[in-house]
């Protein structure tokens, strides 16, 4: 059983458009997070989800908006796509302060 | 601000031989200091890890030291394998729902 998982695991599209990114977990953790991996490796924090509300809202910018429609999942929904979006997006999760659980990632490509 | 710094940022050794992967935080609140490994193509996935009021933990070939009074964190791998090849990437938990990550060590380990 997969405990975070994300779709889709590859995504191409082309500037402008709109395009969403599922993660669910099923290890009943609390928390949920978005990062960004770019092209040196760096894994930038984006959101994290608490009990379904935002708890961290990094400068990331507001074409980038999570929704969590329960505790379970946390999407990732992107307006206007720019070429710099192009990156591998990892959600993880976590029960209080302990270790977090990274998803398969989705690598994003921005035409 | 918040930091943490992770070097060096690429390490090739031997086969057999130790690698040491050092970081620093800037956090004074950080109590919880997690590596992950991350293969190429992969999430990244906890290897070991430290709380703040430890100050070594080991676990077969790795292990972790902190020095809370220094801000200081490192990682040692013995007897280096192949298969250690990947990216390592240090991380200082701030708070119930915020993880900052250091940017990353490659590691490579020659036959």
């Amino acid at each position: 059983d997969t405990a975070v998982s994300q779709t889709p695991k590859y995504l191409v599209t082309q500037m402008g458009n709109d395009k969403s990114i599922k993660c669910e977990q099923n290890l009943g953790h609390d928390t949920m997070y978005w990062y960004k991996q770019d092209s040196k490796k760096f894994l930038k924090i984006m959101f994290s989800y608490n009990n379904k509300e935002l708890i961290i809202n990094e400068t990331v910018p507001n074409r980038f908006s999570p929704k969590s429609p329960d505790k379970a999942h946390l999407n990732l929904h992107i307006n206007s796509l720019e070429l710099g979006d192009s990156a591998v997006y990892f959600c993880a999760s976590s029960q209080f302060e302990n270790e977090q659980f990274f998803g398969p990632g989705t690598r994003l490509t921005v035409l | 601000g918040e930091n943490v710094e992770q070097h060096p940022s690429t390490l090739s050794v031997q086969e057999g031989d130790s690698a040491v992967i050092k970081c620093t935080y800037s956090d004074s609140a950080s109590n919880y200091f997690p590596w992950y490994k991350q293969e190429l193509g992969k999430r990244p996935q906890l290897i070991i890890d430290i709380r703040s009021n430890v100050g070594e933990k080991k676990d077969q070939r790795i292990a972790v030291t902190l020095n809370k009074t220094a801000k200081h964190f490192s990682l040692h791998i013995t007897e280096t394998q192949p298969e250690d090849s990947a990216v390592y990437f240090c991380a200082a938990r701030i708070s119930y729902d915020k993880v900052i990550f250091g940017p990353g060590t490659s590691l490579s380990v020659i036959p």
